[in-house]
């Protein structure tokens, strides 16, 4: 069926560290995959995005990498900064399709002193 | 460029009324969709609009409705209140559907069911 999941709920990391998040979907029709960032007491920023023809794209101190292979989706995150905590959200699409985005539950990310 | 801006920002009900909730995409966007965001269970999709159509719609009751108009701004109702539907509800908008442009969403409005 649709789903969209995070192999964690949450994850904690030291400040200056490399974050990995994680993220498995289930459609292999899907061909878009979005990664967003949500802080307290705001609605979920965007983050990076990526085609199903990539396997990996970068930005600025994150890269996203894409395994159609097993369908998994990461998010990385270099030198995490206390700037950083929120919960991660993966979401999958069909762009081409009438089909609605599909959100995963969300890692929320901690980051230590 | 201004981004996706949703009013109220809180709002407090009581079971059995009505409420309308609204967004304003951001300019040039044509398709918005709303979510219902809860902790337990995470960002539900309620429907899309794309030019004033519903293209899209989810798995919740027909309670809960909405509109787009020629502007692309667009509103959701939802009919007698329960205190079921307390949640943040979240507007996003794209440029479309068949593109690969991710959703901008707001930073929602908070319902609150007593």
């Amino acid at each position: 069926g649709e789903s969209v999941g995070l192999h964690l709920p949450t994850l904690s990391v030291q400040e200056g560290d490399n974050s990995i998040i994680n993220c498995a979907y289930s459609n292999s029709a899907s061909d878009y995959f979005i990664w967003y960032k949500q802080e307290s007491g705001k609605g979920p920023q965007f983050i990076i995005d990526i085609r199903s023809n990539m396997d990996k794209r970068q930005g600025q101190r994150v890269t996203v990498l894409l395994n159609k292979t097993v369908k998994h989706l990461s998010l990385q995150i270099a030198a995490t900064q206390p700037g950083d905590s929120a919960v991660y959200f993966c979401a999958e699409n069909r762009a081409n399709r009438d089909d609605k985005i599909i959100f995963g539950k969300g890692t929320r990310l901690h980051i230590l002193p | 460029k201004a981004g996706v801006t949703q009013t109220p920002r809180y709002l407090i009900k009581t079971r059995g009324q009505q409420v309308t909730l609204s967004c304003s995409p951001i300019s040039g966007h044509r398709s918005v969709s709303w979510y219902q965001q809860t902790p337990g269970q995470g960002l539900q999709f309620l429907f899309e609009y794309f030019s004033e159509t519903q293209r899209n719609k989810g798995n919740f009751p027909g309670r809960f409705s909405g509109r787009q108009f020629s502007n692309s701004r667009s509103e959701m109702n939802v009919s007698t209140l329960e205190l079921g539907d307390s949640a943040l509800y979240l507007c996003a908008s794209s440029l479309g559907q068949g593109t690969y442009q991710p959703q901008h969403f707001g930073d929602g409005t908070r319902l609150s069911i007593l």
